[in-house]
């Protein structure tokens, strides 16, 4: 098992250029989800899926755009880069491990690099 | 807005000490309640998980939570210099998979 992919591991970006970092997980997870972290800071959910075809916002979407079209796969679409988006983006999945009572252990992907100039 | 509070540190504890790292956060709601590890320039590994109040023991670590207090804290035993880290908080809100609150850490450091 590879877990959770993401690339690229690095990338700079030009202010208003668009990509797309890539996720892939091979559990077999229902849930994936995409957070950002800034340095010295925790992390801030941008966007999960809590299965193909279903994603919804987190806490800070705005300037990001996701879809999960399989299971395994759920890219996250930078669209006009800012510098205010220059962070690490962690993907991450998970799955139930106690039904009703919340807990859902995340597994998360290496991390791509992000730096907008 | 649901929020998770940590000391950022650095908390600076001698090798083969006991280092208490503690967490607050402000949704009642919150069920469940996840330690992970972060080392410079890593993604974050699960420690622990706890979401009945009281202790929680694995191996070197415990988990304590007190909802009442809304406080949730976790004890490392026979600190090691490799538990240098940054340890996040995180909570689990409604109990459903939208996602965890994350604090913004406490940087351990286990002085040799």
């Amino acid at each position: 098992n590879a877990g959770v992919t993401q690339t690229p591991k690095f990338r700079i970006l030009k202010i208003g250029q668009s990509m797309t970092l890539q996720c892939t997980q091979d559990m077999n997870h229902n849930y994936m989800y995409w957070y950002r972290q800034d340095p010295g800071m925790g992390l801030k959910l941008i966007y999960y899926s809590v299965g193909a075809g279903i994603t919804d916002k987190g806490e800070v979407p705005n300037g990001y755009n996701v879809s999960r079209s399989t299971t395994e796969d759920f890219p996250l679409r930078l669209e006009l880069a800012a510098p205010s988006q220059t962070s690490v983006y962690f993907c991450a999945s998970s799955y139930s491990m106690k039904p009703g009572q919340g807990l859902y252990e995340q597994y998360f992907g290496p991390g791509t690099r992000l730096t907008v100039t | 807005q649901k929020e998770v509070e940590q000391n950022s540190g650095p908390l600076s504890v001698p090798e083969g000490a006991i280092a208490s790292l503690n967490c607050t956060y402000s949704d009642r709601g919150s069920q469940s309640f996840f330690w992970y590890r972060q080392y410079s320039g890593k993604s974050p590994e699960l420690i622990m998980f706890i979401y009945s109040n009281g202790d929680k023991e694995d191996g070197r670590f415990t988990a304590q939570l007190n909802k009442a207090s809304q406080y949730v804290s976790l004890l490392i035993r026979d600190s090691q210099p490799s538990d240098s880290a940054t340890y996040l908080c995180a909570a689990n809100s409604g109990g459903g998979a939208d996602g965890l609150t994350f604090g913004k850490g406490t940087h351990l450091i286990i002085q040799p």
